[in-house]
């Protein structure tokens, strides 16, 4: 499979703890991105990186959360003292761009429960 | 900030009935992306639309994007139970950012 893979798929955790996901992009793609999405809305952007470098973070992602892509290739996602507000789907996106177009292609997603 | 509204928030057909969702924008939209979410699944991207009045097909899907590039549409014909899912599109920013602006989605049910 040459698609977004994301570690782990479930994520079952109690307030205050520290949760770590993982994104494998597809491998060509130089941007990645993370989103988050909870029920019955639409993903909302948190970061996004263009190799190793973060270029933009959204104002919900708060002091609480990091996400580092070390060599340009895999990325994390750290939450930090998690809240019950943090349980979610936390979506990977890679893209390659090509002129204007640009397709960003989905992980399956980790999703958080925090107890 | 922007606020991209979709409607209707949920729809039920019966197998063969069209489906039309509207997507608006409180600003203007730079290139608008229409994914396809279904149930327990992750959005995958459906289409482009990047020019004024643009409209393109896939079979029977139909999406346009509006002249004043703050809305577009999607419509379904003779919706099939493979349809079902949830419809949303986004505000794909070329400027620094790259990312993508969501819209609240519509939830889509086809009973036979």
């Amino acid at each position: 499979d040459t698609g977004v893979s994301q570690d782990p798929r479930h994520k079952i955790t109690k307030r205050g703890q520290n949760v770590t996901f993982r994104c494998d992009p597809i491998s060509e793609h130089n941007r990645l991105y993370w989103y988050r999405q909870t029920l019955g809305q639409g993903p909302e952007f948190l970061t996004y990186f263009q190799n190793e470098a973060q270029l933009e973070k959204s104002r919900l992602l708060s002091d609480r959360f990091s996400a580092e892509r070390p060599k340009g290739s895999f990325s994390t996602l750290e939450i930090q003292r998690t809240e019950q507000g943090d349980s979610a789907m936390y979506l990977c996106a890679s893209s390659n761009r090509l002129g204007r177009k640009e397709t960003q292609y989905f992980g399956p997603g980790t999703r958080l429960l925090v107890l | 900030g922007q606020q991209v509204m979709q409607i209707p928030q949920y729809q039920h057909v019966q197998e063969g009935e069209d489906f039309t969702t509207y997507c608006n924008s409180s600003t203007t939209l730079s290139n608008i992306q229409w994914y396809k979410q279904r149930p327990g699944g992750h959005p995958v991207f459906l289409i482009q639309l990047v020019k004024s009045g643009e409209v393109k097909k896939q079979k029977r899907l139909t999406f346009q994007f509006g002249e004043a590039k703050k809305n577009s549409s999607l419509h379904i014909t003779a919706t099939q139970t493979t349809d079902v899912g949830t419809y949303f599109c986004a505000d794909h920013s070329t400027g620094g950012g790259n990312k993508l602006t969501f819209g609240t989605g519509t939830q889509l049910k086809v009973e036979l």
